[in-house]
């Protein structure tokens, strides 16, 4: 069974600090996900990883992923206040009668101190 | 262009009782996910259905079903109710999930609470 491990759960961050969530995985797979979920609201696509050493960048977020590694990393540059959010990130398995399950990490509650 | 629509978007119903969601995805979108999101077992695959078909089930009692209209609308059903069915269900719309780039987008999601 597939696990994904995300981590910290919880990161308080100042503005203009730079970190990085961490997403491991257990079993091979070459789809991972990122999502921004803000309080209340939907789950919004970041980015969509889909080779080994594949990195996307868009605004502050940085997103790349290591295959052999089974790892991914969410980089935030220079926070700032309206990146507060909880990030989740999720494995891709392609099933045999086709189709796509994702198997969600626990998420990572960011909160970004003015 | 228009991005995917759930109804209800709020539903409080009794134990016991069944409810039906809706989903509408992206238009041109064939497959449509479910998911549901709990405090306590976070976002949990449902089942996917493509070209009207259910293609993949997670593990969820048979209580939980869906379909999938020939206009790509889904609808999921719960039946018996139970207190722990309290969850955010989300659907998910992609073109198809059998080649690359694989995105999937959410729509708002239907809480439900079940008293």
């Amino acid at each position: 069974e597939l696990k994904v491990e995300q981590n910290p759960l919880f990161l308080s961050m100042q503005e203009g600090k730079n970190y990085t969530i961490y997403c491991n995985y257990s079993t091979t797979s070459d789809r991972l996900y990122w999502y921004r979920q803000d309080p209340g609201k939907s789950l919004e696509s970041l980015f969509v990883l889909l080779s080994n050493g594949a990195v996307k960048q868009e605004g502050r977020l940085m997103a790349s992923l290591d295959t052999k590694a089974r790892l991914s990393t969410l980089h935030i540059t220079a926070a700032v206040h309206d990146l507060s959010a909880t990030y989740f990130c999720a494995v891709g398995e392609g099933l045999t009668g086709g189709g796509n399950k994702l198997t969600f990490g626990t998420g990572t509650q960011l909160k970004v101190e003015l | 262009k228009a991005g995917v629509t759930q109804t209800p978007r709020y539903l409080i119903k009794t134990r016991g009782q069944q409810v039906t969601l809706s989903c509408s995805p992206i238009s041109g979108h064939r497959s449509v996910s479910w998911y549901q999101q709990t405090p306590g077992q976070g976002l949990q695959f449902l089942f996917e259905y493509f070209s009207e078909t259910q293609r993949n089930k997670g593990n969820f009692p048979g209580r939980f079903s869906g379909r999938q209209f020939s206009n790509s609308r889904s609808e999921m059903n719960v039946s018996t109710l139970e207190l722990g069915d309290s969850a955010l269900y989300l659907c998910a719309s992609s073109f198809t999930l059998d080649s690359p780039p694989y995105e999937q987008y959410f729509g708002p999601g239907t809480r439900l609470t079940v008293t």
